[in-house]
């Protein structure tokens, strides 16, 4: 199967609560990265972890990563309509000399107002 | 968040065709990498790019398509000749430096051919 692979693949919530969405990676990892798209646009990078913390926040956001389990959740607190987009994880695989991000399918949020 | 811009931002073209996509970087980036995003499917790694030359491609990346910096600032991915599935967005992405792990990415240019 895939590297970066999110669950659920969509998710539909009352603004006000809030969003979990986890992503699964198969092989290790320097590091994963979470980023949002809406609708036909570009990516906008949310936050990264390094395989060597376990937990990070940023705003509302709180990502998890547990290199046991080879996974990573993102939650989403206090959700709002503005969060309706689409959420990947991407893990880095180092080559030869660059870092080249694997994505998965992503978690379609919607945010219900 | 610094800005990496694309044009443009749309393009349509007969199959057959040739295209280039453009990108500014950020400046002062080191490496750049092209994905790209064929409709409702995830990100795909295409090529990245460093001191002028590719550093690494994927198998996507083949004889068709090319990546260049022209004029030291302008970073091009060209389409020799369009297939019907080289429909996606494309997105171009810089980090600040060689070790810089977070990637920013362009609004991406969504391509159509016909």
């Amino acid at each position: 199967s895939q590297q970066g692979e999110e669950d659920p693949q969509a998710l539909s919530i009352q603004e006000g609560e809030n969003a979990t969405m986890n992503c699964s990676y198969k092989t290790s990892i320097n590091n994963l990265q979470w980023y949002r798209q809406n609708s036909g646009r570009g990516l906008v990078h949310l936050i990264l972890i390094r395989s060597n913390e376990r937990e990070k926040h940023s705003g509302r956001l709180r990502v998890t990563l547990d290199t046991s389990k080879k996974s990573s959740s993102l939650l989403i607190t206090a959700s709002r309509a503005a969060d309706t987009a689409s959420y990947f994880c991407a893990t880095d695989a180092k080559g030869a000399g660059s870092y080249q991000l694997t994505f998965g399918k992503g978690t379609k949020l919607s945010v219900i107002p | 968040e610094p800005e990496v811009t694309q044009t443009p931002s749309h393009q349509v073209t007969q199959m057959g065709q040739e295209v280039i996509l453009r990108c500014v970087p950020i400046s002062n980036h080191l490496y750049f990498y092209w994905y790209r995003q064929i409709l409702g499917q995830k990100v795909e790694f295409l090529v990245s790019f460093y001191n002028n030359e590719i550093s690494e491609k994927s198998e996507i990346f083949d004889d068709q398509f090319s990546v260049e910096r022209p004029d030291g600032s302008n970073f091009t991915l060209k389409i020799r000749s369009t297939k019907l599935e080289d429909s996606a967005m494309y997105f171009c992405a810089s980090p600040r430096g060689r070790n810089e792990e977070t990637q920013y990415f362009g609004p991406g240019t969504r391509l159509l051919v016909l």
